[in-house]
């Protein structure tokens, strides 16, 4: 299956800033999404995001599938940002989880 | 707009009893999964299933587990004898026509092995 990869690990921010998250992985893929895990643990599907530049209010992301990677901004980020955010991969039908990105965003 | 419904949210249960989790899918769609989540970890592949078959499962997805859909709309994963590794959240997720196309997931079945 293919390896997906997020950095960084964790990200603390303060309320109002930027963040960038980095997913990459290891083959051509047909299938790309964009979750967060909310503290109760529900995945929300934020993209589904196999090449192009989306936007979805202060969230937007972009995958370059040439190079295998794929990008989430969070702008002027907000508590309720809080939480992982996972990226999914797939060339053969299901989906292959990164381990998260852990963001903290304090007030 | 059309969801993917699980059953029951949180479920506790002795080791070694049997279990039962309930999916209902998106209701035009025909390739269903179950993922897992173990707490502090990444989302696992169990199976995959399609007209009426597994299609695809990982090597967690071991004897003790099993997928049905009884009829035309539930989707459940059974696991007959549980241990303490099984505690874990467990997502079910459907995908349309389209076989590049969008999973989408249920808010998953939370459960607890004692």
């Amino acid at each position: 299956g293919i390896q997906v990869e997020q950095s960084p690990p964790d990200l603390i921010l303060q309320e109002g800033a930027n963040s960038t998250l980095r997913c990459n992985f290891s083959d051509s893929v047909n299938n790309l999404q964009w979750f967060h895990q909310n503290p109760w643990g529900q995945l929300i599907n934020l993209f589904y995001i196999p090449s192009g530049t989306k936007q979805n209010g202060r969230l937007s992301a972009t995958t370059v599938a040439t190079e295998r990677y794929s990008l989430l901004y969070i702008s002027s980020s907000q508590t309720t940002d809080s939480g992982v955010y996972f990226c999914a991969c797939s060339n053969d039908y299901k989906l292959s989880f990164g381990a998260g990105t852990t963001v903290t965003v304090r007030a | 707009e059309p969801e993917v419904t699980q059953t029951p949210s949180h479920q506790v249960t002795q080791m070694g009893q049997e279990v039962i989790l309930r999916c209902v899918p998106i209701s035009n769609h025909l390739y269903f999964y179950w993922y897992r989540q173990i707490l502090g970890q990444k989302v696992e592949f169990l199976v995959s299933f399609y007209n009426n078959e597994i299609s695809e499962k990982s090597e967690i997805f071991d004897d003790q587990f099993s997928v049905e859909r009884p009829d035309g709309s539930n989707f459940t994963l059974k696991i007959r004898s549980t241990k303490l590794e099984d505690s874990a959240m467990y997502f079910c997720a459907s995908m349309g026509t389209g076989r590049t196309g969008e999973l989408f997931f249920g808010e998953g079945s939370r459960l607890t092995v004692l």
